[in-house]
């Protein structure tokens, strides 16, 4: 079974901070997404990657195979940024997605 | 093209009883996989239906069932609701040519269900 943990559970930050999102899983997988959450439950895919880094606005993610680690980069933060970002992983002999408990992310003005 | 939604969004039962929550997809997907969310466990994955057939299924007690219309619409049920059954319950829809895990999800509002 795959364990996925997220680093920092909490973090708070100010307006126009670079932010770092860690994510570590225990085995291989065959995808690996980020998703947001706002508050009221509504869940938004930001990236799914295998390999490499991919890039949308001001988000960054990065993941690192033979580490089993990914980033998120937020650039520029922005109170609208704040949210709970999840990673998920999917394969490493699980069907469906595997979670991380998420990180809560507060921009503060 | 119109986005996931869930129906109902909201829904009270009491221990006992059973419930049917309804998802529809975004037009031409055909995947449709349902995750629970609590506090305590996080998000963890329900089952996936894919031309109506269940694809995959995550490690939840036979209470927890679902099926898939022919349109891509997908229902699950929950039947002999316990306390611990209180949860956000998401689908997400997808292409579904990869399985659902290995493609872009787009979620649904949620159905917050209480059971008391």
């Amino acid at each position: 079974k795959n364990e996925v943990e997220q680093s920092p559970q909490n973090l708070t930050a100010q307006e126009g901070e670079f932010i770092t999102i860690n994510c570590s899983y225990s085995v291989g997988i065959s995808a690996l997404h980020w998703l947001q959450q706002h508050p009221g439950g509504g869940i938004v895919s930001l990236f799914m990657l295998s390999s490499g880094k991919k890039k949308h606005g001001r988000l960054i993610a990065t993941i690192n195979i033979q580490e089993k680690h990914s980033s998120l980069h937020i650039t520029a933060s922005h109170p609208r940024d704040s949210a709970v970002y999840i990673c998920a992983v999917s394969g490493g002999g699980a069907d469906g997605l595997t979670f991380g408990k998420g990180t809560h992310l507060i921009i503060q003005p | 093209k119109a986005g996931v939604t869930q129906t109902p969004r909201y829904l009270i039962k009491t221990r006992g009883q059973q419930v049917t929550l309804s998802c529809s997809p975004i037009s031409g997907h055909r995947s449709v996989s349902w995750y629970q969310q609590t506090p305590g466990q996080g998000l963890q994955f329900l089952f996936e239906y894919f031309s109506e057939t269940q694809r995959n299924k995550g490690n939840f007690p036979g209470r927890f069932s679902g099926r898939q219309f022919s349109n891509s619409r997908s229902e699950m049920n929950v039947s002999t609701l316990e306390l611990g059954d209180s949860a956000l319950y998401l689908c997400a829809s997808s292409d579904g040519t990869s399985g659902g895990a290995r493609e872009t999800q787009y979620f649904g509002p949620g159905t917050r269900l209480l059971v008391l």
